[in-house]
């Protein structure tokens, strides 16, 4: 087990409404990145937070949005579902700057009908 | 459990046998490298990470070797077992994320 946990681990929307997934970080761990993983497919960058700054994003609109709380926990948001916004999104913890060791949690699976 | 991809190319082994997973990546200035391992409905989980100023390293089991000059990765699993099969990543860091690779499915038969 990593420690990085989320939650919930599956859900079903409807076209049109929006989401909050959450994510808490492994502990002492400061950075947060989510990604969304479609199936067959390797992960994809959404965001990254850091001390609760979003620091880098994807190629992702708008509508994905987030928070990382003092406690470096971190939500994601999408308003708007689309059908292709169904997928397996990844929360990922790590200490501090890029190029150090990041542990992903289980994911949380959506389906958008 | 989910099928994580289902048209991901495929690696079959026996168990016993030594495995590698072969990985190209897209950035030369990359200096930071990982190997995940994806089982069926769960998330990737580290196995073996490389910095760029190394060419090989090892740990239990796995090493991983890196050719900068032909930007390409290599997993190699010793006396690869039934447990190991799962789709395995190999990521590249950049400045804020992971560039993952699109995955090789390994599947070990008895």
């Amino acid at each position: 087990e990593t420690g990085v946990t989320q939650s919930p681990t599956h859900l079903i929307k409807t076209r049109g409404q929006q989401v909050t997934l959450r994510c808490s970080s492994q502990s002492g761990h400061n950075t947060v990145s989510w990604y969304q993983q479609a199936l067959g497919q390797g992960p994809q960058f959404i965001f990254q937070y850091y001390r609760e700054e979003e620091n880098g994003r994807g190629n992702f609109p708008p509508r994905f949005s987030g928070l990382q709380f003092p406690n470096y926990s971190s939500e994601l948001n999408v308003n708007a579902l689309e059908l292709d916004d169904s997928a397996l999104y990844l929360c990922a913890s790590s200490l501090g700057q890029p190029n150090t060791e990041a542990f992903f949690g289980q994911g949380t699976r959506l389906t958008v009908v | 459990g989910e099928s994580v991809g289902l048209h991901l190319p495929t690696l079959s082994v026996q168990e016993g046998d030594n495995s590698i997973i072969n990985c190209a990546y897209s950035n030369s200035a990359s200096d930071y490298f990982i190997w995940y391992k994806q089982e069926s409905g769960k998330g990737p989980q580290f196995i073996i990470d490389i910095r760029s100023n190394m060419d090989k390293r090892q740990g239990q089991r796995v090493t991983v070797l890196l050719n900068k000059t032909v930007k390409h990765l290599s997993l190699q699993i010793a006396a690869t077992q039934p447990g190991d099969s799962a789709v395995y990543f190999c990521a590249e860091s950049s400045t804020d994320k992971l560039i993952f690779g699109t995955g090789t499915r390994l599947q070990v038969f008895p």
